[in-house]
């Protein structure tokens, strides 16, 4: 089955980055793209970008261009998500979120992540 | 960026009633990139409706998914007490992703 197992919560000082992982197993890694979503404490999901696994190809929210990466790890079957110059806004629930197959449109997440809780606090 | 607005924010309805939320976009979005989600408090989002109108694997038929262009809805049928839960619409086109603010429905 499906399943996207992503690294533990984290406590960053404003400034700092972090980098969360999604380990995905139960199918072909490199055929379906990863979103990246992030959920702020009482708010709604906010989109945070995807990779397409088999390229490494990214896309990203405009808001947060120039503070985020998403890169793979074919190897390990892994995708990562770093985002810096962490300020307190950052606080948030980080989701991974298998997307639709590589070569057609983005798809929705139909399978998640349990969540990264990463909290930016002096 | 392609903004989602939803409404109403929240509902209180009845087991067995019968519901519309609403989500419209600041811009058109092709039916293919608009997806539903229920979330339910300490989860991460289930997919419930992607292309419009498509239910994903396992969601009961209550659930339906329709409209185009800036106006999308979903509908559920028959109220149970486990849909009490927050719906968001997210579309995913290529010109970067976006949630709407959600629909919070309570069941009395």
């Amino acid at each position: 089955q499906v399943q996207l197992v992503q690294s533990g919560a984290e406590v960053k000082k404003p400034g700092a980055s972090v980098k969360v992982s999604c380990r995905a197993s139960g199918y072909t890694f490199t055929n379906y793209y990863i979103h990246w979503v992030r959920q702020a404490p009482g708010l709604g999901p906010e989109w945070v970008g995807i990779i397409n696994p088999s390229v490494g190809g990214t896309s990203y929210a405009q808001k947060l261009q120039g503070r985020v990466t998403m890169t793979r790890d074919t190897s390990t079957t892994t995708a990562y998500m770093e985002l810096s110059s962490l300020r307190s806004e950052d606080t948030a629930v980080y989701y991974c979120a298998r997307g639709g197959a590589v070569g057609a449109a983005w798809g929705a997440g139909e399978h998640w992540g349990q969540g990264t809780l990463v909290t930016v606090s002096s | 960026e392609i903004v989602l607005t939803q409404s109403p924010g929240t509902l209180s309805l009845s087991p067995g009633e019968r519901t519309t939320l609403s989500c419209r976009a600041s811009q058109s979005v092709s039916s293919i990139y608009l997806a539903w989600y229920q979330q339910k408090p300490g989860q991460a989002p289930r997919l419930l409706i992607y292309g419009a109108s498509n239910r994903a694997t396992g969601i009961p038929d209550r659930f339906s998914g329709g409209g185009s262009g800036t106006d999308f809805t979903l509908t559920i049928s028959r109220l149970e007490p486990e849909d009490s839960a927050v719906y968001y619409c997210h579309q995913y086109g290529r010109s970067g992703g976006t949630f709407g603010g959600g629909t919070k429905v309570e069941i009395k």
